[in-house]
């Protein structure tokens, strides 16, 4: 079966520093590695996305790298601020599915 | 569109009887999604709907769990003979058939409480 995995402890970090979380997957290479935003008791939020040609992505403060090799995405949140507190979420898609499968979500806290 | 619109937000329930869930997702999308999410894990897929075909469950769905979308808009998950393991978020998600990204637009789900 594909599995996906994040780090699941919790991040806490001073604000302005930069956050790195971690998703790694096995077997099959997805065709794309997905991320999202979840707050307390609401829906995740899409963010990113990556694709598996892709070594970089970047949408202001937030970058996403896909290394196919490792069989891992690291998601960086840059400058981090109070309000960037929340729980961020790693999902795949396969080449022929139309399903995500997400991970557990790391929880990250930003101290002002 | 407002997006995607889940009722009702919060149900607490007695052990044994059913509730029922709606979704509104956007109405240009054709893929409707309905997942389930317990305290410190993420989405587990149930169910998946292009247009009013629902074209596959998860093996999480028992036999007392019914999703339908009649005619390809609105969707209903219903749950018969609660019990408290069913007790979780009820995410309701859609997208665009076409989009290869596949990137979903969740719904503020449906909070499941079973004493």
């Amino acid at each position: 079966s594909q599995k996906i995995e994040q780090n699941s402890e919790a991040l806490n970090i001073q604000e302005g520093k930069t956050a790195t979380l971690t998703c790694n997957y096995t077997n099959y290479s997805p065709a794309y590695l997905q991320w999202y935003r979840q707050d307390p008791g609401r829906g995740p939020v899409f963010l990113l996305l990556i694709r598996e040609n892709e070594k970089e992505k970047r949408k202001e403060r937030l970058k996403v790298t896909f290394d196919t090799t490792l069989k891992q995405s690291l998601f960086h949140i840059t400058a981090s601020q109070p309000a960037d507190s929340a729980t961020y979420l790693c999902a795949r898609l396969g080449s022929n599915d139309y399903k995500l499968s997400f991970g557990a979500g790391t929880t990250v806290t930003v101290r002002a | 569109d407002t997006g995607v619109s889940q009722d009702p937000r919060h149900k607490i329930t007695k052990r044994g009887q059913n509730v029922t869930f709606r979704c509104d997702p956007i109405s240009e999308h054709n893929r409707l999604y309905w997942y389930r999410q317990t305290l410190g894990q993420g989405p587990e897929f149930l169910t998946y709907f292009q247009n009013e075909a629902q074209l596959e469950k998860s093996r999480l769905l028992s036999d007392r769990f019914s999703a339908e979308r009649p005619k390809g808009s609105f969707s209903t998950l219903e749950i018969q003979r609660t019990e408290q393991g069913d007790s979780a978020m009820y995410l309701c998600a859609s997208s665009a058939a076409g989009s290869g990204a596949n990137v979903l637009t969740f719904g503020a789900g449906s909070r499941l409480t079973v004493l």
